[in-house]
């Protein structure tokens, strides 16, 4: 089945530095995906819409310029998380689904455990 | 705008046990409705999924139906087992294109 690869899978970074999440669709393409995140003991939660060589589209309240998206390929998308505080520490997780097939499932990444010290 | 909820909340049953899961969705334009699983610290594990023209999918002692015109979606567990502890979301899709919304979830305890 498709696979979407999230990596790493934990981090731990000194506030005020910045950190990239990969998310790759294996096996299709994806001209969308998802970044969601997920705060202890909470359900998951979108943060941003990713699109294929355009900008992303924010939710509100998730700042852009510190949460920078670059979708530069139909499989692969990046999540920095720039100038990370301890705040931002959290569980990310990407979601992409398969462009050729409309009434599809979404695939998830395994996840990436932030912390920041 | 989509909106989700799961009851209940948590649920602890006896090994053996059949349950019940349930998840309410507010549009009924919805072309998916997803269950996964999360183990504590983990990622997420898709169980089943139900296409907008289906009622219903099972895998093993999993059973998930589907209910547009009311809004709701339940996951039906059989002979419920230690190993089926974890947290349970439903998520209810749109087109491609759009994110899938997630519910709260419920947390199964499973008691051997």
């Amino acid at each position: 089945g498709a696979v979407v690869s999230q990596h790493p899978s934990w981090v731990i970074c000194k506030s005020g530095t910045s950190v990239k999440i990969e998310c790759r669709s294996l096996d299709f393409q994806a001209t969308t995906m998802f970044w969601y995140r997920q705060f202890p003991k909470q359900s998951l939660m979108l943060m941003a819409t990713s699109n294929e060589g355009s900008k992303a589209t924010y939710e509100q309240g998730v700042e852009k310029d510190k949460f920078l998206i670059n979708h530069a390929s139909l499989t692969l998308s990046t999540l920095t998380v720039t100038s990370a505080h301890p705040e931002d520490s959290s569980f990310y997780i990407c979601s992409a689904r398969d462009q050729r097939r409309t009434n599809t499932e979404a695939f998830f990444g395994q996840g990436t455990r932030l912390t920041v010290v | 705008k989509q909106e989700v909820t799961q009851i209940p909340a948590a649920l602890s049953v006896p090994e053996g046990e059949n349950l019940v899961l349930n998840c309410s969705f507010t549009d009924s334009a919805i072309y998916n409705l997803q269950w996964f699983r999360q183990d504590p610290g983990k990622g997420l594990t898709s169980l089943l999924l139900i296409q907008s023209s289906q009622r219903e999918q099972t895998s093993g002692r999993l059973n998930a139906s589907l209910d547009k015109s009311s809004g709701r979606s339940t996951l039906y567990i059989a002979a419920s087992q230690p190993g089926d502890s974890a947290t349970y979301l439903c998520a209810g899709g749109g087109f491609y294109g759009q994110n899938f919304v997630f519910g709260p979830g419920t947390r199964l305890s499973v008691l051997p």
